[in-house]
């Protein structure tokens, strides 16, 4: 079963400090995406990536760097921690474009 | 930039009721559609797609039909029970950008027994 792993699944973190989000997928899929989930705002795409060593910008990147160094994995970096990035941040593989989209079960990022 | 917009933030129901949740997209081109359904503590799941204009998708006793002349794609249910209470996202994958998904910003189903 295609699987997409988030760690942590919780993380507090102090304000201005750097946050480092981590996706594992055993799918074999070439794409990978974080999203931000707000109360509101529903899903919003942060970066994506469709081949190693390459990330695409979202719709909201600022704030946040991306990390693709293998098929498998995808980080997201957030260099200096603010009160706005707290959010439920959901990381995702899809094996082509206009395919369905497989998620993580979430990091809820609390940041004070 | 491409959109999809669901206009209810909340749909309160009880089991047997009729569900219709609206989604309407603004996209150029030709974008493939999706609904997701998300359970508390859980990520978003694949409900279904569609792909061209009358194409209905459907699963789990959920349909909606692609509908290019009013941008419309509505996720229609005819009994609700309810397990069916979750939150409900509509979905299009760009025209130009296959890679790049685009989410609503999701319909909250509160299935009364």
């Amino acid at each position: 079963e295609a699987a997409v792993t988030q760690s942590p699944r919780s993380k507090v973190a102090v304000t201005g400090g750097k946050v480092t989000l981590s996706c594992h997928q055993t799918n074999n899929h070439d794409y990978m995406y974080w999203y931000r989930q707000d109360t509101g705002h529903g899903l919003r795409l942060i970066h994506y990536s469709y081949v190693a060593d390459s990330t695409e910008k979202g719709d909201i990147p600022d704030g946040y760097k991306a990390s693709r160094p293998s098929q498998e994995n995808f980080s997201l970096i957030l260099e200096l921690a603010s009160l706005s990035q707290t959010a439920v941040y959901f990381c995702a593989s899809s094996d082509r474009g206009n395919t369905e989209v497989f998620f993580g079960k979430g990091t809820r990022l609390t940041v004070v | 930039g491409d959109s999809v917009t669901q206009t209810e933030g909340q749909v309160a129901l009880s089991e047997e009721d009729f569900l219709t949740i609206h989604c309407n997209y603004s996209a150029s081109g030709y974008p493939a559609l999706f609904w997701y359904v998300q359970y508390p503590g859980e990520g978003p799941q694949f409900l279904f797609r569609a792909s061209r204009d009358k194409e209905k998708g459907s699963s789990r006793g959920f349909e909606a039909t692609y509908d290019k002349g009013t941008t419309s794609f509505h996720l229609r249910k005819a009994s609700v029970q309810e397990s069916d209470s979750a939150v409900y996202y509509c979905a299009l994958g760009e025209d130009t950008n296959a890679y790049k998904v685009i989410f609503g910003k999701g319909t909250h189903l509160h299935v009364l027994p």
